[in-house]
């Protein structure tokens, strides 16, 4: 199995456009979340999608959206981009929502630049 | 709201030395504490956690309410472990996990 995989790996975007990051789970995992890193900095939880619904909304803008394939695969939208959308964002899925201890397992991420 | 401190960014040990990153949390209820490691060019991955009170590459970790703090420890040190260090905390009831800032840790020869 390769882990969770995200497309692309490097991203550049000018501010105002509008940018899809994918990801897909490790097989048999069902929940899916993303966080996003900005350099120098802890991930930040930005959304949890479980069985195709929202599970989990961090604090971001609406700007941001993401939703969940019956694959179990998803994407991350983020309209409207600002230079401070520049960062790494990481895709992480576990078999269920991460409750009673289940293990996330991330992804390599897709490194976003907005100039 | 739940917040997650790590105030070294960086430490800076010998081989063979001991090394603790010291990790403090706040949250009203009972949360669930985490450590993730990134060695370079890797992904995050899970060191160990609280509920399974295991050791892992000779990293143990204590959560103590008390003082609301979960540090890593280790008593020697290698070189290997030089990596990116990040705690992290998760609600009992919620879904989402509130990452520190990390703590860079070095490994001298």
């Amino acid at each position: 199995d390769a882990g969770v995989t995200q497309s692309p790996t490097h991203l550049i975007k000018t501010r105002g456009q509008q940018v899809t990051l994918r990801c897909s789970p490790i097989s048999g995992h069902k929940s899916v979340s993303w966080y996003q890193q900005v350099l120098g900095q802890g991930p930040q939880f930005i959304f949890q999608y479980y069985e195709k619904e929202e599970r989990g909304r961090g604090n971001f803008p609406d700007r941001f959206s993401a939703r969940q394939f019956p694959n179990y695969s998803s994407e991350l939208n983020v309209n409207a981009l600002l230079l401070g959308d520049s960062a790494l964002y990481l895709c992480a899925s576990s078999l269920l929502p991460a409750k009673g201890g289940e293990t996330q397992y991330f992804g390599p991420g897709t490194r976003l630049l907005v100039l | 709201a739940q917040r997650v401190t790590q105030p070294e960014k960086l430490l800076s040990v010998f081989k063979g030395a001991p090394v603790e990153l010291k990790c403090n949390y706040s949250y009203s209820g009972s949360p669930e504490l985490f450590w993730y490691v990134q060695y370079s060019r890797q992904r995050l991955q899970l060191l160990l956690r609280h509920i399974s009170r295991e050791s892992i590459k000779g990293f143990t970790a204590d959560l103590n309410k008390g003082e609301t703090s979960f540090h890593l420890k280790k008593p020697f040190a290698q070189e290997e472990d030089s990596a990116m260090y990040y705690c992290a905390l998760k609600e009992a009831a919620g879904n989402k996990l509130t990452f520190g800032g990390g703590t860079r840790v070095l490994v001298k020869p």
